[in-house]
Order: structure tokens, then sequence, then C-alpha cells
């Protein structure tokens, strides 16, 4: 069964730093990986996504992310961190084997910024 | 920028009542979910529903939960006889080849 560990519950970085959110999966096959940003009262929107090729991934607002299939890992990061970031980040993985496609997403990882 | 729409955003109902919450997807999408989030928990799968049938189904969805696509734009959860422990935000979300799924707004559901 497909699984995904976000190892860092709560983060907190000073605006202008740079940030690495933390995403281990497991999954039997060459897995589909997607990361979220939930605001609060918001829905979930999709940040960015890797399917195939190139391991390193670019996404909206600044954020890319890198696939590494030794680690079983799908980092996120961004350079400098804006206020505005500060949200609940979900990592998941995507089953596709059927025309079902579920999601399984980790636990989320809470982001704080200072100013 | 289309986006997937909930109705209600918030609904409150006592055990052992039926509910219905509403999805708008996003209009040329063909795949559709729904998942649900716990307070404090993980976001759940609980079900795919492609070619107007369900594709996928988690464990969570036993007999008390059904969809329907009514409709040409509307994708519709039903739990039949609800109790505390479906208190929860359920998500809707679309895809257009069932790959990356675009989320709706939730709809916070209070199980008294």
């Amino acid at each position: 069964a497909q699984s995904v560990t976000q190892p860092d519950i709560h983060i907190t970085v000073s605006e202008g730093a740079s940030l690495e959110l933390r995403c281990n999966y497991s999954y039997g096959a060459t897995p589909y990986l997607f990361w979220y940003v939930q605001s609060p009262g918001q829905g979930l929107q999709l940040l960015l996504k890797y399917f195939s090729g190139d391991t390193l991934v670019q996404g909206i607002k600044g954020f890319e992310a890198e696939f590494k299939r030794s680690q079983s890992s799908f980092n996120l990061r961004k350079p400098s961190v804006h206020w505005s970031d500060a949200a609940e980040y979900f990592c998941a993985v995507g089953s596709f084997y059927n025309a079902g496609n579920m999601l399984t997403f980790g636990g989320g990882t809470r982001l704080m910024v200072k100013p | 920028e289309p986006e997937v729409t909930q109705t209600p955003s918030h609904q409150v109902t006592q055990m052992g009542q039926e509910v219905i919450l509403r999805c708008v997807p996003i209009s040329n999408h063909l795949y559709f979910y729904w998942y649900r989030q716990i307070l404090g928990q993980k976001v759940e799968f609980l079900v795919s529903f492609y070619n107007n049938e369900i594709s996928e189904k988690s464990e969570i969805f036993d007999d008390q939960f059904s969809v329907e696509r009514p409709d040409g734009s509307n994708f519709t959860l039903k739990i039949r006889s609800t109790k505390l422990e479906d208190s929860a935000m359920y998500f809707c979300a679309s895809s257009k080849e069932g790959r990356e799924q675009y989320f709706g707004p939730g709809t916070r559901l209070t199980v008294t």
C-alpha cells in the first residue's frame, strides 16, 4: 500500500529565508507526486506535480520540488519565503493503475513565517 | 480560471439524518472524487467516479455513502444516516485526464 510521510509537523522560518519541506513516500512503482497548499479556510491548491522526466519540477508561487528515487523523497523548496506563504503544505502520491487514481496524502506541515 | 465549487460551506445535522453535499466540478473534467479530513488527521480518499460509475472506493466508503452525478454539472455525496464520526471537512476534486486533481474549498460537516 502506498504511504506518505511528512516528518515535520510545524516549521517556522523568517521572511526572506530559504525553505525546505520534507516528503518521503512508499509506492511500488513509479509514483506520481504532488504538493498542495492549504491556507486557512481554503481548499487544497495544487503547487506542483511530478509524473516523469526531469526530476526537478517548478511550480506556482516560486516553489520547486526534487524527486529523488534513491531516497524515496520529493522535497519542496523555496529560495526566499514571503509572509503570504504561511499555510499548511501537503505532499501526496497518486495511484493511477486504473481509472481510480486515488491520492494518498501525508499528514501535512504547517509553515509559520516570522517577520 | 475555472475552479471546483462546493455547497454548503458548512452543514450542521443531527445524528441519523441524511445529508447531501454538493459539488460543481470544472466543466471539461471527466474524473471526480470525494475526500475527507477529520480535524487533526490526514486527508483521506473516499471515492472516485468516472464514466458515470464508481471506479474506486476506500474502506471508509461503506453502504451509508453514495455518489451521483445527477446532471452534466453537479456531483453529489450522500450520507444516509450520519454518525458523530462523520464530522469532518469533505473535499470534492476533479481531474481532466485522471492525473492532477483540483480541489474545491470543502464543506465542513458537523454531526451533533
